[in-house]
């Protein structure tokens, strides 16, 4: 079965940081691309950051780009997301996600707020 | 970026009864490749969305046959054919052709 298991999510100020992770087991981790997307409360889904099976190919969606990084370590089947720079409006639960929407995470909340 | 609309964006339905909701794209969804991609979510209230289609038509596994995409371009449509209590929510449109992917606005589905 697949699972996606997020963490790391929380309260910070604005133009503070935070790293989110996402444990991936049930399927071939180091062949499948990879996406973090974000759902505001009360709003639809925004994709956010999508990487390839080997980590040469990263695109963002370019209201975080420069501030967001999308990364994983295919040792450990771990996909990551670095924060900086954060903004109110970035508050949103965010998921990590196999492929293009294929199976989602249960998310986990950050709130940018001071 | 390739802007989705849905209509309706809400949608009160009588169980045992036929629904559909169409979602139109800002530009042709065919890709390079020759394949359209156009996904249909689900998400129920406090859970994460769930992939019901993908490629317009392609149901995913475990997904009941009262679900069926259907569609070409610019035009979408997912019918359910007889509406169960489980199938309350939230539909999503979401095309993977161009990047950034979008979504649709979202259509309620609940029942009368």
């Amino acid at each position: 079965e697949v699972q996606l298991v997020e963490s790391g999510g929380g309260l910070v100020q604005p133009g503070g940081s935070l790293r989110l992770s996402c444990a991936a087991s049930g399927f071939t981790f180091n062949n499948s691309w990879m996406t973090w997307a974000r759902q505001a409360p009360g709003k639809g889904p925004e994709w956010v950051a999508i990487i390839k099976g080997d980590g040469s190919a990263k695109t963002y969606v370019d209201s975080v780009k420069g501030r967001f990084t999308i990364s994983r370590d295919n040792a450990k089947n771990s996909l990551s997301l670095q924060m900086d720079s954060l903004r109110a409006e970035d508050t949103a639960i965010y998921y990590c996600i196999l492929g293009t929407g294929m199976v989602w995470g249960q998310g986990t909340l950050v709130t940018v707020s001071a | 970026d390739v802007v989705m609309t849905q209509s309706p964006l809400s949608l009160p339905v009588t169980l045992g009864q036929p629904a559909s909701i169409s979602c139109r794209s800002g530009q042709s969804l065919v890709h390079s490749d020759g394949n359209t991609y156009l996904i249909w979510f689900h998400q129920r209230p406090g859970q994460s969305p769930r992939r019901l289609i993908s490629q317009v038509s392609n149901r995913e596994s475990g997904v009941p046959d009262r679900f069926s995409g259907s569609g070409s371009g610019t035009d979408f449509t997912l019918k359910i054919s007889r509406v169960e209590a489980e199938d309350v929510g939230v539909y999503y449109c979401m095309q993977d052709t161009h990047w950034p992917f979008t979504f649709g606005p979202g259509t309620k589905v609940d029942i009368k």
